[in-house]
C-alpha cells in the first residue's frame, strides 16, 4: 500500500470562507491524481483527473492544482457554500494503474 | 446496470452473526476495490481484485474479513462473527485500468450496523 495522505482530516468552516486541503504522494512511478466529493448518502463523483506537473483544474469555485516532483495536490474552495459539505478524497495512480486513496478531508460549512 | 451496484444499501445485524455484502462493478471494469468509512473516521481501504485474483489483501482488518470475486464480475465481501466494530459504510468501487488516469465509479455503499 502506497502512502497517500490527505490533510487536515476534517475542516468546519463559515459559509462564505474560502479553504484549501492538501494531498501528498509518492513523486516516483506517478501516472494520475483524481480528486473527489463524497456527500452524505451518495456515491464519491470524480472532481477532477490531473495528469501533468503543473496541471491546474477548475470547476466553478473548486480547483486543484498539482505538483509532481514535490508529490503534492492542492484543493480550493473559494466562498464555500453549505452544500460544499463533503468528504474530499484524492486517488494516486501510479503506472500499475492502480488506485491508492487517502483518508480523505471531511469539510463542514455552516451557514 | 449503468453503474456500480451494491446490495443491501443497509444492513443491522447481531453481534456474532455472519453477513455478506455484495458488488456488482461496471461490465468490464478488471480492477475493483473494497473501502469502509467508520463513523467519524477516514476512508479505510480494505482490498483490490484485478479479475478474480486479490494482490493486495493488506486492509483486511481480522480473518473474520474475507472477500472473493467470480467470472472477473460480482464480488463478496463476507464478515464471520460480526462485532460492533465492524459498523461502518461498506464501499466498492471499480475501474478499468486499461490507459490509466481511468476514475473509480463508486457504488451507494452498504451501511452495517452491528447490534
Amino acid at each position: 500500500i502506497l502512502n497517500v495522505e490527505q490533510s487536515p482530516q476534517s475542516l468546519h468552516v463559515q459559509e462564505g470562507d474560502s479553504t484549501n486541503f492538501t494531498c501528498s504522494f509518492p513523486s516516483s512511478n506517478f501516472y494520475a491524481l483524481h480528486w473527489y466529493r463524497w456527500e452524505t448518502a451518495k456515491s464519491p463523483e470524480a472532481l477532477f483527473v490531473m495528469t501533468l506537473n503543473g496541471d491546474e483544474k477548475k470547476k466553478g469555485r473548486i480547483s486543484a492544482t498539482l505538483n509532481t516532483k514535490e508529490g503534492y495536490s492542492y484543493l480550493y474552495i473559494k466562498g464555500s457554500q453549505p452544500e460544499d459539505s463533503a468528504t474530499y478524497l484524492c486517488a494516486f495512480i501510479g503506472y500499475d494503474s492502480t488506485l491508492t486513496f487517502g483518508k480523505g478531508t471531511m469539510l463542514l460549512v455552516s451557514p | 446496470g449503468a453503474g456500480v451496484s451494491q446490495s443491501p444499501s443497509n444492513k443491522v445485524t447481531e453481534k456474532g452473526k455472519d453477513v455478506e455484502l455484495r458488488c456488482d462493478p461496471i461490465s468490464g471494469h478488471t480492477a475493483l476495490y473494497w473501502y469502509r468509512q467508520s463513523l467519524g473516521q477516514g476512508l479505510e481501504f480494505l482490498i483490490y481484485f484485478q479479475g478474480n485474483s486479490a494482490p493486495d489483501k493488506s486492509g483486511l482488518p481480522s480473518d473474520r474479513f474475507s472477500a472473493e470475486r467470480t467470472g472477473g464480475s460480482v464480488s463478496t465481501l463476507t464478515i464471520q462473527r460480526t462485532q460492533q466494530e465492524d459498523s461502518a459504510v461498506y464501499l466498492c468501487a471499480s475501474s478499468h485500468p486499461q490507459t490509466g488516469g481511468t476514475e473509480a465509479f463508486f457504488g451507494q455503499g452498504t451501511r452495517l450496523t452491528v447490534v
